[in-house]
C-alpha cells in the first residue's frame, strides 16, 4: 500500500517549451502533496506544497508563474514547468501525505532541457 | 537547514560491518525525524523515524539515535549488505509545520565486498 507514481519517469524537451509532470497516489487519498527538486549530488529541496482544491504554496525563491501546480483531485497533482530552460534540468520528486505524518515519495521524473 | 554543496560525504564500509551515518539538524523546534534511503535515479524510501520524546528507536537491522541537546541524529545499520549501498538522508519537521520536511545534505554509503 501507499504507492505514489509519477509520469513520465523521464522527459527531454527543447528550451522554451513546457512540460507537465503528474503525481498520483494510487491507493490512498492525499489532501496534501509536495514537489521537490534535486540536482545531482545534492539533497532534495522543497519547491511547493500542493493542496487539493486550493492554490499551491511556494517556497521562497521558487517562481510560481514558472512552476505551475494544480491539485485537481485527492489523488492527482501536476507540476508544469513553463518555458523550460537548461537550468531547469533536474530530478523532480513528488510526495503525498495520507494522514498525520507519513509522507510517501514518488519515483521521480528526470527532466532534461536541451 | 538548507542543503548546500556539490559533493556528498561518502562512507565506505566492508560488507558485514556496522555503518553509522550522522546528521546534524538545524531547527530546535523540530520534533519528528525520518531517515530515508535513496538509490540512484529513484525517489526516497522510508527507513525509520523517531519523535523527539524518544532518544532511540530500533527497526530491523537499523537503529536511530536522537540527541536533542546537540541537535544530532544518527542511523546505525547492522551487518551492512551490498544492497544497503545508497544515499541516506535525514529529514526533520515539526508539529504544526504542515508536514513540510527539511532534508539534510545526505551521505553516500558504499559497501565494499
Amino acid at each position: 500500500g501507499a504507492v505514489v507514481s509519477q509520469h513520465p519517469s523521464w522527459v527531454i524537451c527543447k528550451s522554451g517549451t513546457s512540460v507537465k509532470i503528474e503525481c498520483r497516489s494510487l491507493d490512498f487519498q492525499a489532501t496534501t502533496m509536495f514537489w521537490y527538486r534535486q540536482f545531482p549530488k545534492q539533497s532534495l529541496m522543497l519547491m511547493a506544497t500542493s493542496n487539493e482544491g486550493s492554490k499551491a504554496t511556494y517556497e521562497q525563491g521558487v517562481e510560481k508563474d514558472k512552476f505551475l501546480i494544480n491539485h485537481a483531485s485527492l489523488t492527482l497533482s501536476t507540476l508544469t514547468v513553463t518555458s523550460a530552460h537548461p537550468e531547469d534540468s533536474s530530478f523532480y520528486i513528488c510526495s503525498a501525505v495520507p494522514g498525520l505524518d507519513e509522507q510517501y515519495f514518488g519515483p521521480g521524473t528526470r527532466l532534461t532541457v536541451t | 537547514g538548507e542543503s548546500v554543496g556539490l559533493h556528498l560525504p561518502t562512507l565506505s564500509v566492508q560488507e558485514g560491518d556496522n555503518s553509522i551515518i550522522n546528521c546534524a539538524y538545524s531547527n530546535s523546534a523540530s520534533d519528528y525525524f525520518i531517515w530515508y534511503k535513496q538509490e540512484s535515479g529513484k525517489g526516497p524510501q522510508f527507513i525509520i523515524d523517531i519523535r523527539s520524546n524518544m532518544d532511540k528507536r530500533q527497526g530491523q537491522r537499523v537503529t536511530v539515535l536522537l540527541n536533542k541537546t546537540v541537535k544530532h541524529l544518527s542511523l546505525q545499520i547492522a551487518a551492512t549488505q551490498p544492497g544497503d549501498s545508497a544515499v541516506y538522508f535525514c529529514a526533520e519537521t515539526f508539529t504544526g509545520g504542515g508536514n513540510k520536511l527539511t532534508f539534510g545534505t545526505g551521505t553516500q554509503l558504499k559497501v565494499e565486498l
